[in-house]
């Protein structure tokens, strides 16, 4: 059957460290993988997009990579602060005769101070 | 832009009645999606349209959920009868394009099926 699988789990972390949350996807072939952040009571908000063709991408401190091979996505937060905690989401793009975007249930992340 | 505008934010209704949930996107954009996000099964697309015309609804749980898209500012999902199984955030997003593209959304309306 087809899933992606985020940490179910909390990340706890130390602020200044180097968050890593990882997104595993089975039975999918997306073009287009996405992260999201979504604070409590409000909607997702988009951070970065990933195409199949590309291994890293980078915006500030915010780094994904993607690994069609391994199907599996990382997305680091670098130098991290008690703002970015937060849960964040991986989505795919994938094409089922149409493309449907299909989130992850995602992975709190939380930095102390 | 004032981004994906939701109404209302907050609805509790008893079972057995229809509820109407309603979603302007982002002037522009030509593709909407309505999601549900519940604890057990986190964020699900129900359907999306593009271009006003509804592209998929394979997720639509139940013939009880309907869509609608009649012009580029305005879609409504509906909900009748309703129980509380359908109790759940909504969240309507929308986007440049179906795929390959960020998608705003909304600040979801929490509905309560008592």
């Amino acid at each position: 059957s087809q899933k992606i699988e985020q940490n179910s789990e909390a990340l706890n972390i130390q602020e200044g460290k180097t968050a890593t949350l990882t997104c595993n996807y089975t039975n999918y072939s997306p073009a287009y993988l996405q992260w999201y952040r979504q604070d409590p009571g409000r909607g997702p908000v988009f951070l970065l997009l990933i195409r199949e063709n590309e291994k890293e991408k980078r915006k500030e401190r915010l780094k994904v990579t993607f690994d069609t091979t391994l199907k599996q996505s990382l997305f680091h937060i670098t130098a991290s602060q008690p703002a970015d905690s937060a849960t964040y989401l991986c989505a795919l793009d994938h094409n089922t005769g149409g493309f449907k975007t299909i989130f992850g249930a995602g992975t709190r992340l939380f930095v102390k101070a | 832009d004032a981004g994906v505008i939701q109404s209302p934010r907050h609805e509790v209704t008893e079972m057995g009645q229809e509820v109407t949930l309603r979603c302007k996107p982002i002037s522009g954009h030509n593709s909407l999606f309505w999601y549900r996000q519940t604890m057990m099964r986190g964020l699900e697309l129900l359907i999306y349209f593009n271009n006003n015309v509804p592209i998929d609804d394979s997720g639509m749980p139940e013939d009880r959920f309907s869509a609608k898209m009649p012009n580029a500012s305005f879609s409504t999902l509906k909900i009748q009868p309703s129980e509380p199984r359908d109790s759940a955030v909504y969240f309507c997003a929308s986007s440049l394009g179906t795929v390959g593209t960020e998608a705003f959304f909304g600040q979801g309306t929490r509905l309560t099926v008592v």
